[in-house]
């Protein structure tokens, strides 16, 4: 079972708008969340994350929120700008020790210039 | 730095046949780990050692097998490779492995087995 959903492959959003992406989890005991960036032949590169204790976190022009209750998060570009074009990946771990990182499936994101 | 490098970055390999691919990170980071990235299915954890000595299995460790050298290097060999193992391959370390730590990601080796 997937544990982190994406459910979105694919988004495009024009140049200086607001790219907005979701990210769903069904497990209640993760407790922290991420967000990888992944370029074509790179690896995935750390963007931006939130513990269970917020509802937001903002870094430039990201911006992660967090809706616990709804077991939902989102990540906000703004603006978007064509450097923007990559994978997204939405990634959960729990706080138990020696903690995995639970993956979404991606969603990839292309700004029109 | 170089941080995490992974060698090869492609390699084909005939049913049946073995290889090992290698990792190793200069960030004197505790925790690494393998991963793999297949269309439509994210990352998935394979094998991971959270110190030095210490190897335990993730979600898709069958036909895999680890070893943790030392601190710096981890690698992963495929004993009888399978088509179904044709897949990118990710390796990556964090510091401490625990919650909210970053992990950093090598470039990735591009598996390919007929």
């Amino acid at each position: 079972d997937q544990q982190v959903k994406q459910n979105s492959p694919s988004l495009s959003v024009q140049e200086g708008r607001i790219s907005i992406l979701n990210c769903d989890y069904t497990n209640s005991m993760f407790d922290y969340f991420l967000w990888y960036k992944k370029y074509p032949a790179e690896g995935p590169t750390f963007l931006i994350s939130i513990s269970s204790i917020k509802d937001k976190n903002e870094d430039g022009r990201f911006t992660v929120f967090l809706n616990k209750s709804a077991k939902h998060l989102s990540l906000h570009i703004v603006p978007s700008q064509p450097g923007d074009s990559a994978v997204y990946f939405c990634a959960a771990s729990g706080n138990f020790g020696n903690e995995k990182l639970t993956f979404g499936t991606g969603t990839r994101l292309t700004i029109i210039p | 730095n170089a941080g995490v490098t992974q060698t090869p970055k492609f390699q084909v390999l005939k049913t049946g046949q073995s290889m090992t691919l290698q990792c190793a990170q200069d960030m004197n980071h505790n925790s690494m780990y393998w991963y793999r990235q297949d269309p439509g299915m994210g990352l998935r954890l394979i094998y991971y050692s959270a110190s030095e000595g210490t190897t335990d299995k993730g979600e898709v460790p069958n036909g895999y097998n680890v070893s943790r050298l030392n601190k710096r290097e981890f690698s992963l060999r495929l004993e009888s490779a399978a088509p179904s193992q044709t897949s990118v391959y990710f390796c990556a370390s964090s510091y401490m492995g625990q919650a909210g730590d970053t992990q950093y990601f090598g470039p990735g080796t591009r598996l390919t087995v007929l």
